[in-house]
């Protein structure tokens, strides 16, 4: 069975801070992907990042960037200088290679105040 | 970039009406979609894998007469939700995947449904 752990329910922080979301996942599979999607107020869910599972290379994108851990089964996300349109509820989810479908932790959400 | 269109985005609507919702892939054939639901402040729990040409296999706890699924095309999947009550209220995204593998899943952008 596959499982997605996002420890941190809410987390707040001011405008211009670094933050950093916690992801941790157990599965039997070798192969497998994971994603973080960004979830707005609008509900619409925002694809952010896929991470295969023979790919560990942290990865940076603008103030996004991801630390892909296999040996602690941990893939964090952290947001650099952070603004408040980065308010959100962000999720970090699980799936098997070829499988299609997803395990979704319970979401984190982000709060960032001006 | 591959798009995933879900209609309607909210629907309101009595008790005991029966709702259809659409899922289609704009530039991409899908065999496989995905049905998730969404309750206030939860995550996504998966409610079942619409098969094309074939019937949806559902998850544990989901009432297959309760959540219909028709996938008859490569780019069409819909779900109905039958009789619908105050308790169906939530939010429904889809999911679609390309065939041609390896490729992520794409959402649609969810249907906010409210019984009254």
């Amino acid at each position: 069975a596959q499982k997605v752990t996002q420890a941190q329910t809410e987390i707040s922080v001011v405008e211009k801070e670094d933050v950093t979301l916690d992801c941790v996942y157990e599965t039997r599979d070798t192969t497998y992907y994971l994603f973080w999607y960004k979830q707005p107020p609008s509900g619409e869910l925002v694809f952010l990042i896929r991470r295969n599972s023979f790919d560990e290379q942290n990865e940076i994108s603008g103030r996004y960037s991801w630390n892909f851990q296999k040996s602690t089964s941990s893939f964090n996300f952290t947001i650099t200088a952070s603004q408040v349109v980065d308010s959100a509820v962000y999720f970090c989810a699980l799936s098997a290679a070829n499988a299609g479908k997803s395990t979704f932790g319970d979401g984190t959400t982000l709060t960032v105040k001006p | 970039g591959a798009v995933v269109s879900q209609h309607p985005s909210r629907v309101i609507c009595k008790s005991g009406t029966s709702v259809k919702i659409e899922c289609r892939s704009l530039d991409f054939q899908a065999t496989t979609m995905f049905w998730y639901r969404q309750f206030p402040k939860k995550s996504l729990m998966l409610m079942a894998t619409s098969n094309e040409g074939s019937k949806a296999t559902y998850e544990q706890g989901v009432e297959k007469d309760k959540f219909l699924i028709n996938h008859a095309s490569l780019t069409l999947s819909t779900l109905t939700v039958t009789s619908a009550h105050p308790e169906d209220s939530s939010f429904y995204i889809c999911s679609a995947r390309d065939q041609r593998g390896n490729q992520p899943q794409h959402f649609g952008d969810g249907t906010r449904l409210s019984i009254l």
